[in-house]
């Protein structure tokens, strides 16, 4: 792999169910990021981790939760899903804390039914 | 928190002609502006990004400018082609609570080059 994989490529999921949307990276970024996109309101940011064993909140980041165990990892869980968090959702990383481009995995495409 | 806000969400061109997408931002502080174009079912890929150190970057048929005293960037596209539709996404930098720094996006602009 090259990059950033997300898994699966996109579920249907019935509400209440646990959901767990999964995240590697091979570049050995520090910094990773979840994003959910919706139609005309961009990207927005759940949660991040700085570097490995920290995590944050960002702006959406109710229902949702994340670990950074190691590296390569970022795994986003949906504890109980809700219909309103159907959506597609990015993963994304960086080399560091500082100011450069996000590299983006090719997305989630989540339906909660 | 940072804002930023993206015009127009939609934007249609005849090919051959120059399309402008205007954003702008709240933070002063913001120091990296990257601009995104995502196709349809594909992921957000970056085709250009400006530091505030710096007023215009010019990449073959794309150009960024910056004014950081109105705090306001654009994209402009020139000898628009069929292939530059897609979503556009600005997006600017503001540093997370924990530390850090994030990017703040735009709400997008649909473009649409017609032949």
């Amino acid at each position: 792999i090259a990059g950033i994989t997300q898994a699966p490529t996109s579920q249907i999921l019935a509400a209440g169910r646990r959901m767990t949307l999964r995240c590697t990276q091979d570049m050995r970024h520090n910094a990773m990021y979840w994003y959910r996109q919706d139609l005309g309101l961009g990207l927005r940011l759940i949660h991040y981790s700085n570097t490995a064993g920290t995590t944050g909140k960002g702006e959406v980041p109710d229902g949702y939760s994340v670990s950074r165990a190691n590296t390569d990892d970022f795994p986003l869980t949906l504890a109980s899903a809700v219909p309103s968090q159907t959506s597609v959702y990015f993963c994304a990383s960086k080399p560091g804390q500082g100011d450069s481009p996000l590299h983006f995995g090719n997305g989630t495409r989540l339906t909660v039914t | 928190g940072e804002n930023v806000e993206q015009h127009p969400s939609t934007l249609s061109v005849q090919e051959g002609d120059s399309a402008v997408i205007k954003c702008t931002y709240s933070d002063s502080a913001s120091n990296y502006f990257p601009w995104y174009k995502q196709e349809l079912g594909k992921r957000p890929q970056l085709i250009i990004d400006i530091r505030s150190n710096v007023g215009e970057k010019k990449d073959q048929r794309i150009a960024v400018t910056l004014n950081k005293t109105a705090k306001h960037f654009s994209l402009h596209i020139t000898e628009t082609q069929p292939e530059d539709s897609a979503v556009y996404f600005c997006a600017a930098s503001g540093e997370l609570t924990g530390g850090g720094n994030k990017l703040t996006f735009g709400t997008g602009t649909q473009l649409k080059v017609e032949l």
